[in-house]
């Protein structure tokens, strides 16, 4: 079974729209962080948000926010009045494990390719 | 602020070649991570260093690939012999941290390997 899912292949929004891309994870550690990355299509890769498993708020930073749901094992980017630059790959990505036995390297996902039409 | 360092950003060899991949972690970072990216496979982990000790390979494909940290600035991926399934884009990650809340790895420009 995939440990980070994410429907959605692509998407084509318009630019100033909020964009929503899918993450849904599987883990039975209760312990884990939860990742979006950004990749242009130069090919880095570019770290935008983390989200832990205990934090009690859903992370932000500038115009991105994450939409942490525990129970549902979601988390969602959301990215508010999206820009041209914004069109890229995004990928989820997990770790789990916060003791001895958990595991260091990050889980991804298959990625969604956003594009935003002016 | 320097970060994460590979080189060379692109190469290309002819299969049964060796090819060395190098990695400067950003300084004062204690763990290293090797990532693969292929369109079929996606994004995968192929070993990690924590203190310059390998402490999980399990992703390497095969014998024909390693991985040395000799000091805490420094990284090689080694593929001997190379061959055209290994044609991916190598990326090079660091972390600051053990614990999740300084979890955050950085990565590299990556390096695009194409093997004729």
């Amino acid at each position: 079974a995939q440990k980070i899912t994410q429907t959605q292949p692509g998407m084509f929004v318009q630019e100033k729209e909020a964009v929503t891309l899918d993450c849904t994870y599987d883990t039975s550690d209760p312990s884990y962080g939860l990742f979006w990355y950004k990749q242009p299509s130069s090919g880095e890769m570019i770290f935008l948000i983390y989200q832990g498993s205990y934090d009690q708020q859903n992370a932000t930073e500038g115009r991105y926010s994450l939409n942490f749901q525990k129970a549902r094992k979601s988390a969602n980017l959301v990215i508010s009045a999206s820009q041209l630059g914004d069109s890229a790959m995004y990928f989820c990505a997990m770790r789990e494990g916060d003791s001895g036995g958990g595991a260091d390297g990050l889980t991804f996902g298959k990625g969604t390719h956003l594009i935003i039409q002016p | 602020d320097a970060g994460v360092i590979q080189s060379p950003r692109h190469e290309v060899t002819e299969m049964g070649q060796e090819v060395t991949l190098r990695c400067k972690p950003i300084s004062g970072h204690d763990y290293l991570f090797w990532y693969r990216q292929t369109m079929m496979r996606g994004l995968e982990l192929l070993i990690y260093f924590n203190n310059n000790v390998p402490i999980d390979d399990s992703g390497m494909p095969e014998d024909r690939f390693s991985a040395k940290m000799p000091n805490a600035s420094f990284s090689t991926l080694k593929i001997q012999p190379s061959e055209p399934r290994d044609s991916a884009v190598y990326f090079c990650a660091s972390r600051g941290g053990r614990f999740l809340s300084t979890d955050t790895q950085y990565f590299g420009p990556g390096t695009r390997l194409t093997v004729l």
